[in-house]
């Protein structure tokens, strides 16, 4: 089955720098890529998703590309700020309208942004 | 905008007892998937349930498991007789099929503590 592996596990920024999560799968049928933002003790929320038709996509500070060549795909957040402190996800799915695609999840990023 | 519920956000029970664990998933969502988190490792996938059955589930998900939707909003998930090892997050998550039908969302969890 697919196998998501997330690097790092902890990732400590400056206000205002950049951070890059990475994320690996095994599965080249997988086709969609969400990333999910957990703060403590609230639900995962998605952030940013991508489908394996495109090779990135942007929305505001938070970018995600993908090489599926390679079996990669990030998560790029610029101009960090507090509230970006959470841990963060990727999962890899088979994604279709009607099929089940449940998801396998990366090991989770904590970030930490320092003010 | 709706949201996934699930009650309790916390339960204890002692070793071999039941528990039910209650999701409200969202009301024109057809697709419903339980996940769970043993803290500091993946969430891991345990079942999905589509028009009435079960579509898909996963090795942890043996005969101590089930789940029912027994009125048409509720998704529970049962485990008969519980384990230590059963201690973790379990996420409820549902999903649509028109707009963005790949994007399960998920509910904040239940904590269930196994003494």
């Amino acid at each position: 089955g697919e196998n998501v592996e997330q690097h790092p596990s902890t990732l400590s920024v400056q206000e205002g720098d950049s951070a890059v999560i990475k994320c690996t799968y095994s599965d080249s049928a997988s086709n969609y890529f969400p990333w999910y933002k957990q703060e403590l003790g609230k639900r995962p929320q998605l952030i940013i998703d991508i489908r394996s038709n495109v090779g990135e996509k942007k929305d505001q500070r938070i970018a995600v590309t993908l090489n599926k060549t390679a079996k990669h795909f990030s998560l790029h957040i610029t101009e960090t700020q507090p509230e970006d402190s959470a841990v963060y996800f990727c999962a890899a799915s088979i994604g279709a309208l009607y099929n089940f695609n449940k998801f396998y999840f990366g090991s989770g990023t904590k970030l930490n942004v320092k003010p | 905008e709706p949201e996934v519920t699930q009650t309790p956000s916390h339960q204890v029970t002692q070793m071999g007892q039941e528990v039910i664990l209650r999701c409200v998933p969202i009301s024109n969502h057809l697709y419903f998937y339980w996940y769970r988190q043993i803290l500091g490792q993946k969430v891991e996938f345990l079942v999905s349930f589509y028009n009435n059955e079960i579509s898909e589930k996963s090795e942890i998900f043996d005969d101590q498991f089930s789940v029912e939707r027994p009125d048409g909003s509720n998704f529970t998930l049962k485990i008969r007789s519980t384990k230590l090892e059963d201690s973790a997050m379990y996420f409820c998550a549902s999903r649509g099929t028109s707009g963005r039908f790949n994007e399960q969302y998920f509910g904040p969890g239940t904590r269930l503590t196994v003494t």
